[in-house]
């Protein structure tokens, strides 16, 4: 079982719909949780970070952390077609270093 | 200011060059970061600078090695590639490699073809 799993998609969704992008991991000692937003040939973007359990919002965007079934999501409301990119979850340990997900291609339809 | 900035953007080099890739950050970040990215593929780690001393090699070839002139400045200099090593190379500083060290920010990269 890897570490981190991340459904690579692609996932298509209509302009103005919700979108919900998701991770599962194995690593129970994992304490901080990420998510970049990648653009096509452009570098990863660090969204939002969580430590341990619990939400957290930022504008449009809400993570959201369940480390008792070792689960984190990322919620984008009114998805709009520059969110069109790839999603990598990613978490860490304290002083350890990142572990990604493979990505979620995300294609928001005008 | 979150920003990581790379040189050159793109870089095609033969299997007998030698050339350098150089990243820079003003955010007073303590650790900083070379990862390596195939396509469709997420980041890999290849070394990691805490307060201007290597802390983590990732187990990369000798042909790619690293260099942190100061706090500010990370070089990844480059000998003898082989075409597989074409890829998007990445910088990224964070605040540190204690506590801060999930919060990594990345540079846009650079291109790296090897022919």
């Amino acid at each position: 079982q890897k570490e981190v799993e991340q459904d690579p998609g692609p996932l298509s969704v209509p302009e103005g719909a919700i979108v919900s992008l998701n991770c599962t991991y194995s690593n129970s000692a994992f304490q901080y949780f990420m998510w970049y937003r990648q653009y096509s040939r452009k570098g990863p973007e660090l969204l939002m970070y969580t430590y341990s359990s619990g939400n957290k919002e930022d504008g449009r965007f809400t993570a959201q952390v369940d480390k008792s079934s070792k689960y984190i999501s990322l919620f984008i409301r009114d998805s709009q077609p520059s969110d069109s990119a790839t999603y990598l979850c990613a978490m860490s340990r304290r002083d350890d270093k990142i572990i990604f997900g493979k990505g979620t291609r995300l294609h928001i339809l005008p | 200011d979150t920003e990581v900035t790379q040189t050159p953007k793109h870089l095609v080099m033969g299997m007998t060059n030698k050339k350098s890739l150089k990243c820079e950050q003003h955010m007073g970040h303590r650790a900083m970061y070379w990862y390596k990215q195939k396509a469709k593929k997420p980041p890999e780690l290849m070394f990691v600078y805490s307060y201007e001393k290597l802390s983590i090699n990732e187990s990369v070839p000798s042909r790619f090695s690293p260099e942190c002139p100061n706090s500010s400045l990370l070089n990844l200099h480059l000998h003898a590639l082989q075409p597989e090593d074409s890829a998007l190379y990445l910088c990224a500083s964070s605040p540190s490699t204690g506590r801060g060290s999930h919060e990594q920010y990345f540079g846009p990269g650079t291109r790296l073809t090897v022919t």
